[in-house]
């Protein structure tokens, strides 16, 4: 079945930076990928997501790319804040008979530095 | 409009006992999917319900299931708790299977001692 890999699992960054978290996953059936970011004591919040068929989407400050060749996405972060201080959870969903269920990463706590 | 709503918040069980974990989607959505997130860890699958339908189960033992009503609300039942059940349950709501974007509720904080 589906697996995805995420890294770093931690990352600190000072206001202002950008901030990279990389995904890979190995089932070639893979066509939605969606990020989530988790603050602490709350429900993971759907932030961006691609599908296959698409190589880039930007949504502010936030953008997603997507290799499929290599099998691997990326979170992009610019001019990050504090408020980006959260859990960064990436997902692949499984194709076949149970399309649509996602599996997830293990997360990148991003910290932002003031 | 409502987002998707989880009950109860919190709960406390003993080893053996049986829980019921109740999720409401957002208005017009008719797929449910149950995800258990255990601390430090991300969210893992454990069903999806669509149209009262079974259509996809993860990785988890026959103690655990699920069902869904005619108002797509939906219900996580888990039998013989164990201590490694304790986590975050959380259900997702998408409009229809297949369609891949999914919106969580708060979840419910699953204690087992």
């Amino acid at each position: 079945g589906e697996n995805v890999e995420q890294h770093p699992s931690t990352l600190s960054v000072q206001e202002g930076d950008s901030a990279v978290i990389k995904c890979t996953y190995s089932d070639s059936a893979s066509n939605y990928f969606p990020w989530y970011k988790q603050e602490l004591g709350k429900r993971p919040q759907l932030i961006i997501d691609i599908r296959s068929n698409v190589g880039e989407k930007k949504d502010q400050r936030i953008a997603v790319t997507l290799n499929k060749t290599a099998k691997h996405f990326s979170l992009h972060i610019t001019e990050t804040q504090p408020e980006d201080s959260a859990v960064y959870f990436c997902a692949g969903a499984m194709g076949g008979g149970s399309q649509g269920n996602l599996i997830f990463g293990k997360g990148t706590k991003l910290s932002v530095k003031p | 409009d409502a987002g998707v709503t989880q009950s109860p918040t919190h709960l406390i069980k003993t080893r053996g006992q049986q829980v019921t974990l109740r999720c409401s989607p957002i208005s017009g959505h008719k797929s449910v999917s149950w995800y258990q997130q255990v601390l430090g860890q991300g969210p893992q699958f454990i069903f999806q319900y669509y149209e009262k339908e079974e259509r996809g189960r993860g990785n988890f033992p026959d103690r655990f299931s699920a069902r869904q009503f005619p108002n797509y609300s939906s219900e996580l039942n888990v039998n013989a708790l164990l201590l490694g059940d304790s986590a975050l349950y959380l259900c997702a709501s998408s409009l229809k299977w297949g369609d891949s974007e999914q919106y969580f509720g708060p979840g419910t904080r699953l204690t087992v001692t």
